[in-house]
């Protein structure tokens, strides 16, 4: 069963802790994305990936960090940097390139709760 | 930088009543354009999207968008809505960087 799958659904931190979300797909996809979801505000972009061990900052890159081992995997961490974490975290992923067919399809999300 | 106006934030309607939700975008070059919708607990999921030709473009479900280039908009519709219609939407525009804009999102709530 192909698809994106997020981990956990919920987390919750203490303020000053770093923590990593998890993001996995096994659609054979080369590029992979992490956005953040806040009310009224739509998704904006944290990082994007278009190629194994390369990334590159979105538009709210302040505060997180991304690494991209392994073409299936790509873990986003919130670190105590970013000001106000507390907000729905959605993966992504696509095919490189500009292609019709080139959509990309969302994993459920993590919900990050700063107590 | 691009950006991507959906003007409406919250809509109520009844079941069987017309829709259009409004969406403008800002970049002047070419771009892609997209629909998702998200039901609740459910995944972001593409509705409709229009990448050339004919700028009336049919998705799912009965829902249809229509790119008039020169009001830079991408504005969605359906005829009549159902109960089960009730999601949160959003536009995004894809430019030449092939990355995505979103707009604020519209919370669609179809009342039985």
């Amino acid at each position: 069963d192909g698809g994106i799958t997020q981990s956990p659904k919920y987390l919750f931190r203490k303020e000053g802790q770093n923590v990593t979300l998890s993001c996995e797909q096994n659609l054979n996809h080369d590029a992979m994305y992490w956005y953040r979801q806040d009310p009224g505000q739509g998704l904006r972009l944290i990082y994007y990936s278009q190629i194994v061990n390369d990334f590159q900052k979105g538009d709210i890159a302040e505060g997180y960090s991304v690494s991209r081992e392994k073409k299936e995997s790509f873990p986003l961490t919130v670190t105590s940097a970013q000001k106000n974490p507390t907000a729905f975290y959605l993966c992504a992923s696509s095919m490189r390139g500009r292609s019709s067919y080139n959509e990309q399809f969302f994993g459920p999300g993590t919900r990050l709760t700063v107590l | 930088a691009q950006s991507v106006s959906q003007h409406n934030h919250h809509v109520i309607l009844s079941e069987a009543a017309s829709l259009e939700l409004g969406c403008n975008y800002s970049y002047g070059g070419t771009v892609n354009l997209f629909w998702y919708v998200q039901y609740p607990g459910q995944h972001l999921q593409l509705l409709l999207k229009y990448f050339s030709g004919d700028p009336l473009v049919k998705g799912i479900k009965g829902f249809e968008a229509e790119f008039i280039k020169s009001k830079f908009s991408f504005n969605l519709r359906k005829p009549s809505v159902q109960w089960s219609d009730t999601a949160e939407y959003f536009c995004a525009v894809r430019n030449a960087g092939n990355m995505l804009t979103f707009g604020g999102g519209t919370r669609l709530m179809v009342k039985p």
